[in-house]
């Protein structure tokens, strides 16, 4: 199994600044099958970036993902108050697994 | 647009079974793969169960394998979660998310607002 682990735990910041969510996989993901999803309180996950490097449908340009083989980062370039939500990694490369989690709260 | 709604959940005892439902609307259904994913209370995602967009494959984690069976109507455009054997630690929220295409390894690209599921005697 695929282990994602995400750093920090917690981040806080404030909006306007840049936030920059990592995510570490035990071992090489391929053909960047890597995505990262955005959680608010009560409302299923959401999808932002796929393939690593893909924005979602209507996500806006101020998210980005990067990386390959077994670390990625997601970047959120300006936040705004509505980022501020907890964000997840999954990989789809060999079954399907998730990371913890990273808490984006304002500062 | 897509939309998925799911229902059945409840309040169930220890070692009973429960059926999920997931109505799908707003897409071709046939063509694409699915999946069932849970989230405890306060915690992170786990994915449950995937089957192909013609049912004739299925996928399972390795704590529900062998209790839980996922299946799909598509002349009812709708997918289902049988869940047998319950014990505490199924409490969850449990959504269906569709795959991005009809293969495997696809991004999880809409999910619906799920159904609680507690087990509690």
């Amino acid at each position: 199994e695929i282990v994602l682990t995400q750093s920090p735990g917690t981040l806080s910041l404030s909006p306007g600044e840049r936030a920059t969510l990592s995510c570490r996989a035990s071992q090489s993901v391929s053909s960047s099958s890597l995505a990262w999803f955005q959680q608010k309180p009560g409302q299923p996950p959401r999808l932002l970036i796929y393939d690593a490097s893909n924005r979602a449908t209507g996500i806006p340009d101020r998210f980005s993902g990067s990386g390959s083989g077994t670390d990625f980062t997601l970047t959120i370039s300006r936040l705004e108050p509505e980022d501020f939500a907890v964000y997840y990694c999954q990989q789809y490369d060999n079954s399907y697994t998730f990371g913890q989690g990273t808490k984006l709260e304002i500062k | 647009q897509v939309q998925l709604v799911e229902s059945g959940g409840g309040v169930v005892q220890p070692g009973k079974s429960l059926r999920l439902s997931c109505a799908a609307s707003g897409f071709t259904f046939n063509i694409y793969a699915m999946h069932w994913v849970r989230q405890a209370p306060g915690k992170g995602l786990e994915w449950v169960a995937l089957i192909s967009y013609d049912g004739y494959n299925t996928y399972y984690g390795d704590s529900v394998r062998g209790r839980f069976t996922i299946s799909r109507d598509n002349s009812k455009n709708t997918v289902f979660l049988q869940v047998n054997s319950l014990r505490s630690e199924d409490t969850a929220v449990y959504y269906c998310a569709r795959a991005q295409s009809g293969s495997y390894r696809q991004p999880f690209d809409y999910w619906g607002q799920g159904a609680l599921v507690t087990v509690s005697s």
